[in-house]
């Protein structure tokens, strides 16, 4: 099925150990974006990369690095985990930063830091 | 800087109608999306407004006036299976991305 594919679905870490969240999607989009969800907080976009060899911080983006390897992945990497990196992290992805056709959300992935 | 708010919750009962409330604080806009998430599922893109005005889809129905930054979200003949959280979001501008509000829950009793 075409979509958003991320990885893993769920890992638990220790503090201070590091991880990279992979995503890549095959529907041939520009644009890709990470984003965290914390309970009550909505979502808060961390990084995205309008188009292939560029990448933009959000709103929260301390702590993380991205990186855009091709056109279809676009990967999240914790250098240093912390507990307050404990979330839910969506990659997303859309034909271009125009929102019109809306983004394509992968199933996430559930991050604990202890 | 951008800033969107939204009621939290929502209570309405089968059948009926809600509008869920969106107003938005941007530096720049492109326009208004609306997105709708289950409970532990992914975000799924409902409708998105450029212009003021009511775009129609179905079930679902969505008003943006750019005059007044603000967008609502309609949902009619509610069901059950929308219970939900629904985000509304705006872009501030080319190449940027897409800003969430915090979204609102919306239950749907029988």
């Amino acid at each position: 099925n075409a979509g958003v594919t991320q990885t893993p679905k769920f890992q638990v870490l220790k503090t201070g150990q590091s991880m990279t969240l992979q995503c890549a999607q095959d529907m041939n989009h520009n644009s890709m974006y990470w984003y965290r969800q914390d309970p009550g907080m909505g979502l808060r976009l961390i990084y995205y990369s309008a188009s292939e060899g560029t990448t933009d911080k959000g709103e929260v983006p301390n702590g993380y690095n991205v990186s855009r390897l091709n056109k279809r992945e676009f990967s999240l990497r914790l250098e240093s985990a912390a507990p307050s990196q404990t979330s839910v992290y969506f990659c997303a992805s859309s034909e271009e930063g125009d929102s019109s056709y809306g983004y394509t959300f992968g199933s996430g992935t559930r991050l604990t830091v202890v | 800087g951008q800033s969107l708010e939204q009621p939290s919750e929502v209570t309405a009962v089968e059948g009926a109608i809600v509008q869920m409330n969106c107003t938005y604080q941007t530096s720049g806009f492109y326009g208004l999306s609306w997105y709708q998430q289950h409970d532990g599922g992914a975000p799924t893109f409902l409708s998105y407004n450029a212009l003021d005005g009511l775009e129609e889809t179905g079930r679902f129905s969505s008003f943006l006036s750019r005059s007044d930054s603000y967008g609502y979200l309609l949902l009619q003949e509610l069901q059950m299976k929308d219970s939900a959280s629904y985000f509304c979001a705006a872009l501030g501008g080319a190449g940027t991305a897409l800003i969430f509000g915090k979204g609102t829950t919306l239950s749907v009793s029988s």
